[in-house]
């Protein structure tokens, strides 16, 4: 049973607008959470997390919203970049980082 | 059912030594990959392989050795472990779809990581 799922296996969005990545945890134990992105050909970079003790973390164009209730965060990548097109990656764990658990990647397409 | 797994979680060991890491998967997958992750959470690449072509990132130590023993495995055998060996380590596979520079660039389905301590 996949404890980490992201339900859209790709996304489009034309650039200038925002990208909204979804990704919903079935465990109750998670209390930290990441987003990576991957290019192709290269392993994923880390980009954003955010602590269950949190609902919101912000990085520049990048925001990741938690919501402990329903277990569920989005990733908010306004405005989006043709640069941004890759594939990302949600990640959960107990215990800050020590078990990590993905999700199975969106690929995001931001079109010019 | 796990996807895929990795064994051991945990793995402390005296520098020197040779160690194994053990990932299997029963998606079906034909691809499998080997990560590092540093200090910094990046995920790095050091392996991918299918049953027609591994490629290796050249900044891999030659002491690092996947070793297939059929579809479903991907072993990861470190030789002479130093202590800058010391990381998580993630087995991931997939279905590999033929792109340019021989990684898959879809769905990838991790394992949870082993985290090796080289004392």
């Amino acid at each position: 049973d996949q404890q980490v799922k992201q339900n859209s296996p790709s996304l489009s969005v034309q650039e200038g607008r925002i990208s909204i990545l979804n990704c919903d945890y079935t465990n109750s134990m998670f209390d930290y959470f990441l987003w990576y992105k991957k290019y192709p050909a290269e392993g994923p970079t880390f980009l954003i997390s955010i602590s269950s003790i949190k609902d919101k973390n912000e990085d520049g164009r990048f925001t990741v919203f938690l919501n402990k209730s329903a277990k569920h965060l989005s990733l908010h990548i306004v405005p989006s970049q043709p640069g941004d097109s890759a594939v990302y990656f949600c990640a959960a764990s107990d215990g800050y980082g020590q078990n990590f658990v993905f999700g199975p990647g969106t690929r995001l397409s931001v079109l010019p | 059912d796990t996807a895929v797994s990795q064994t051991p979680k945990y793995l402390v060991t005296q520098m020197g030594n040779d160690k194994s890491i053990k990932c299997e998967q029963n998606l079906g997958h034909d691809t499998m990959y080997w990560y590092k992750q540093d200090s910094k959470k990046f995920l790095k690449i050091m392996f991918s392989y299918n049953n027609k072509e591994l490629i290796i990132n050249e900044t891999v130590p030659n002491r690092f050795s996947p070793k297939s023993p059929d579809k479903a495995h991907l072993n990861l055998h470190i030789n002479s472990l130093e202590l800058g060996d010391s990381a998580v380590y993630f087995c991931a596979s997939s279905q590999y779809t033929g792109t340019s520079g021989g990684a898959s660039t879809d769905t990838q389905y991790f394992g949870p990581g082993t985290r090796l301590t080289v004392l």
